[in-house]
């Protein structure tokens, strides 16, 4: 089945540090990236949507100078956190898609997700 | 605007038995998909079952079937013969088709617990 590789897994790192965590579709093309971050015991918080081959489209809300996100490829994209803060300390979940073909039936494929700790 | 509900934030089960959880949807779009995901403790989202709104037999893979009732706009996921490790966080999601939003829309999760 797809697989959709996050990097890194867990990152603990000191306040006013960057962060980027890079997601990898790897055995298809990823049309649509999601990125997603979740506080515990709740649902996806949508943070933002990347097409390919055009910038992130950010949920209300998100501030897209703190968090950047850049689909590089079919298969990459990355999340920058930039200046972290201990607030920034949560669970981000990356999801590929593609969207040739058939539509509504295709599945988002996760990443295993990354744990932010700001200390 | 899509929505999805699922109102059990908690859900007991004994280890062999069945267990339904429910989720039901809203959505002015003619066609969209139903997906349900596992998310154990780890954090990884498994996806385990889709069904399509055109889809005339529900959806079934291995343990798990996908009661979908239309006009009552309810996809719930009955999971058979529950075994311990099925224990986790349980999401239903939507996503619209042709016109509609193609950013699918989670609920807020089913934690199931399985009992030996």
């Amino acid at each position: 089945g797809a697989v959709v590789s996050q990097h890194p897994s867990r990152v603990i790192c000191k306040s006013g540090t960057s962060v980027k965590i890079e997601c990898r579709s790897l055995d298809f093309q990823a049309t649509t990236m999601f990125w997603y971050r979740q506080f515990p015991k709740q649902s996806l918080m949508l943070m933002a949507t990347s097409n390919e081959g055009s910038k992130a489209t950010y949920e209300q809300g998100v501030e897209k100078d703190k968090f950047l996100i850049n689909h590089a490829s079919l298969t990459l994209s990355t999340l920058t956190v930039t200046s972290a803060h201990p607030e920034d300390s949560s669970f981000y979940i990356c999801s590929a898609r593609s969207d040739r073909g058939a539509y509504s039936n295709q599945p988002q494929h996760f990443g295993d997700g990354t744990r932010l700790s700001i200390l | 605007a899509q929505k999805i509900t699922q109102t059990q934030p908690g859900m007991f089960v004994q280890e062999k038995e069945a267990v339904t959880l429910d989720c039901t949807y809203d959505t002015s779009d003619p066609s969209y998909g139903l997906f349900w995901y596992k998310q154990p403790s780890s954090g990884e989202m498994i996806f385990l079952i889709y069904q399509g709104s055109y889809d005339q037999q529900n959806a079934t893979e291995g343990r798990y079937s996908l009661n979908f009732q239309k006009a009552r706009k309810s996809a719930n996921l009955v999971i058979s013969a529950s075994q311990l490790g099925d224990s986790a966080m349980y999401f239903c999601a939507m996503r619209g088709g042709r016109g509609g939003s193609y950013i699918p829309t989670f609920g807020r999760g089913t934690s199931l617990i399985v009992h030996p």
